[in-house]
């Protein structure tokens, strides 16, 4: 199985901060990494996908890069509802694993 | 409109049977790969098992592998979770998701189902 890591796991940033938040994969899943948003309560929404693809409807503000086993997700000016937890997951191979997921707190 | 509602969850005890149901509307169900995903309370997410669109190929994590089945009725646009031989470590908000097509993404959820397995 593929296994995924998020760094960090929590992060504290005020509003209009630049955060970055990175995904290694344990072996090579070329642009299979897909980005996803939950909020407490509610079902993930999709962000990203192949690495670097906005989905339909989600800011501009968002973007993701990289690829082979190392990739990022950058938030270029926070605003109060980015306040959630973000997680990556890789769609190269069955399981379709999941990273531990990074919580983005209010400072 | 464009969604997926599961139902079917609830508190069971150890050992016991769940069925978890999954009805998607506004989309051509039967074209899609579907799958199931879990979070235990106050955890992250999890892959659980997928079903490809004709029900004919079947993938589950080894954590439920042997307990739990995956399948599907095209005809009923639904999915469903057959889990047997429930433990404690299975609590958890299951919630099942499409697939889009290549390059692979989950870009529909559901709401979630909560499993409670306890006695």
């Amino acid at each position: 199985d593929i296994q995924m890591t998020q760094s960090p796991s929590s992060l504290s940033a005020s509003v209009g901060d630049r955060v970055t938040i990175t995904c290694r994969a344990s072996q090579s899943i070329t642009s299979y990494l897909n980005w996803y948003q939950q909020k407490p309560g509610k079902a993930p929404k999709l962000l990203i996908y192949a690495a670097s693809t906005l989905q339909s409807g989600v800011p501009s503000r968002f973007s993701g890069s990289g690829s082979g086993t190392d990739f990022t997700l950058t938030i270029s000016s926070l605003q109060p509802e980015d306040f959630a937890t973000y997680y990556c997951q890789q769609s190269y191979s069955t399981p379709r694993t999941f990273g531990q997921g990074t919580k983005l707190e209010i400072k | 409109e464009v969604q997926l509602v599961e139902s079917g969850g609830g508190l069971v005890q150890p050992g016991g049977s769940l069925r978890l149901s999954c009805a998607a509307s506004g989309f051509t169900f039967s074209t899609y790969w579907m799958h199931w995903v879990r979070q235990a309370p106050g955890k992250g997410l999890v892959w659980v098992s997928r079903i490809s669109s004709d029900g004919g190929s079947t993938n589950s994590a080894d954590s439920v592998k042997g307990r739990f089945t995956i399948s599907r009725d095209n005809a009923e646009n639904t999915l469903y979770l057959q889990m047997n031989s429930l433990r404690a470590e299975d609590t958890a908000v299951y919630y099942c998701a499409r697939e889009a097509p290549n390059p692979r993404y989950f870009d529909l959820w559901g709401r979630g189902s909560l499993v409670t397995v306890s006695s």
